[in-house]
């Protein structure tokens, strides 16, 4: 299976830009994806990576280094919307299965 | 364009009863997953239906089958309920893997069970 860590919490500034940090070991990787989780509500799709390198989606970017097990999701002009809970998600073509796995999520606290 | 919808949004049961979760997915998808996510914690993956057969299943007992019907949507059953099936259960749709490799989940707002 895989192992997945993200810190568990994260504050910054309005305005501000702020960087989560995923790392992951998994066997067979096949694609990393980030959701944003409003509290009560449901994961939303932010971005995708499975080749190395930033992929830029406005606001957001999202990084890859597949030799280094690791991704991170960049905010940039952070807005109190932003807000929310940031989950890491790794799926594994292991066994054929290609279920993404979930990490425990970081909690971005934005104050004025 | 209706996104995935569950039902119901929130159900209190006490031990030992039955519970079943519904979920209609996003229009065009085919795959349905199921996740079960305690508080403060990420989703874990119970199992995939997809044309009708659990194609995989995550780390979860028995007491939790499902079934996907011919028009996609999904029932989670669990049985036998215990104090830790409390959490949210979340629904999630996408197309099948195969023939869209970088479809994400699309996720329903899901169903909040308290067990008592």
């Amino acid at each position: 299976g895989q192992n997945i860590d993200q810190p568990t919490e994260m504050t910054a500034t309005e305005g501000a830009i702020v960087q989560i940090n995923c790392t992951y070991q998994t066997s067979g990787f096949n694609g990393l994806f980030w959701y944003q989780q409003h509290a009560g509500e449901a994961p939303t799709f932010l971005s995708y990576n499975v080749l190395d390198g930033l992929e830029e989606k406005g606001r957001f970017s999202s990084f890859l280094s597949r030799s280094k097990g690791y991704s991170y999701l960049l905010l940039k002009e952070l807005q109190m919307k932003d807000s929310a809970s940031y989950l890491c998600a790794v799926r594994d073509r292991g066994g054929g299965s290609y279920i993404p796995t979930f990490g425990r999520g970081t909690s971005l606290i934005v104050h004025p | 364009d209706a996104g995935v919808t569950q039902s119901p949004t929130h159900l209190i049961k006490t031990r030992g009863q039955q519970v079943t979760l519904r979920c209609s997915p996003k229009s065009g998808h085919d795959t349905v997953s199921w996740y079960q996510q305690a508080l403060g914690q990420g989703p874990q993956f119970i199992f995939q239906y997809y044309e009708e057969e659990e194609r995989q299943r995550g780390n979860f007992p028995d007491r939790f089958s499902g079934h996907q019907f011919p028009n996609y949507s999904s029932e989670l059953n669990v049985n036998a309920l215990l104090l830790g099936d409390s959490a949210l259960y979340l629904c999630a749709s996408s197309l099948d893997r195969d023939r869209a490799p970088r479809s994400p989940l699309h996720f329903g707002n899901g169903t909040r069970l308290t067990v008592t």
